[in-house]
C-alpha cells in the first residue's frame, strides 16, 4: 500500500453531477489536507483537517464539500461543478500539527 | 504573510551539468522549507525538508539545498542532472508549528540530452 491513495485517478463529470473523491492514507497521519493545482497556478489549499476536525476553509465554493469520517479517510464531494473547477485535486497528509506532508497521486478532474 | 517566490518557470539544463533551483521567501519567524518534485500527471513526493541546524540539508536522489538565512533563500542544487530529473519542483515553507504550507508557483526543469 503507498502512503497516500487516492481514487479515482481520472474523473470526468458534467456540470449537473455529483461524484465524490476519496483519499486514504495508511501512514498513521492525523492532519489531511485537500489541495486544488490548476495550470499555470501555484498549490491552492483548499480544506485542512486536524484531529477529524476541519481546520481551514480557504473561501471554497459551497460546490465543494470535504468529509473526513476518521483520520484515515478525506473524501471530496462535488456537485453543480463549472468548467472552471477542471484540475488535479491533490490530497495529503502529515501529523498534525507539523508541515512535513505527504501527497497522494492526485485525480485528474474535468468538468464538461 | 508566508509567500514564496520561484524566480524560473523553465530551466533547461544539459544531463551531467550541474543544477541549481532558486527558492526565495517570506516569513516573519524560522521557516520550515521544503522542496517537493512532481513528475507529469502525478503527486508531489518530498526531496528534502529544512527545520533548525545545520543549513546545508541532503535529500533523496542526490538534491541538496542551502538554507541561507540572510538573503531569505533556499536554493536546491545537484551537481549532475539525470534525465530522469525532468520534472515541476515547488519549493514551500510553513511554520514551526501549523499545518498550512505555502508553496511557490514552481520550476519546471528540462533536461536535454
Amino acid at each position: 500500500e503507498t502512503g497516500v491513495t487516492q481514487t479515482p485517478r481520472h474523473l470526468v463529470m458534467g456540470m449537473t453531477n455529483k461524484k465524490s473523491l476519496k483519499c486514504e492514507q495508511h501512514l498513521g497521519h492525523n492532519a489531511m489536507y485537500w489541495y486544488k493545482q490548476s495550470a499555470k497556478k501555484p498549490l491552492e489549499l483548499m480544506f485542512v483537517y486536524s484531529l477529524e476536525e476541519r481546520v481551514e476553509n480557504n473561501s471554497v465554493p459551497s460546490r465543494f464539500s470535504p468529509e473526513c469520517p476518521n483520520s484515515s479517510h478525506l473524501f471530496l464531494h462535488l456537485h453543480t461543478l463549472q468548467p472552471e473547477d477542471s484540475a488535479l485535486y491533490l490530497c495529503a497528509s502529515s501529523r498534525a500539527g507539523q508541515n512535513e506532508a505527504f501527497f497522494g497521486q492526485g485525480t485528474r478532474l474535468t468538468v464538461v | 504573510a508566508q509567500s514564496v517566490t520561484q524566480p524560473d518557470i523553465h530551466i533547461t539544463v544539459s544531463e551531467g551539468a550541474s543544477l541549481e533551483l532558486r527558492c526565495n521567501y517570506s516569513y516573519g519567524a524560522t521557516p520550515y522549507l521544503f522542496w517537493y518534485v512532481q513528475s507529469p500527471g502525478q503527486g508531489l513526493q518530498l526531496l528534502l525538508k529544512y527545520f533548525s541546524g545545520d543549513t546545508l540539508v541532503q535529500g533523496i536522489k542526490g538534491f541538496e539545498a542551502e538554507f541561507k538565512r540572510s538573503q531569505s533563500s533556499f536554493n536546491l542544487r545537484k551537481p549532475s542532472v539525470h534525465w530522469s530529473d525532468a520534472a515541476e519542483y515547488f519549493c514551500a515553507v510553513g511554520a514551526s508549528y501549523g499545518n498550512k504550507l505555502v508553496f511557490g508557483a514552481g520550476t519546471i526543469l528540462r533536461v536535454k540530452s
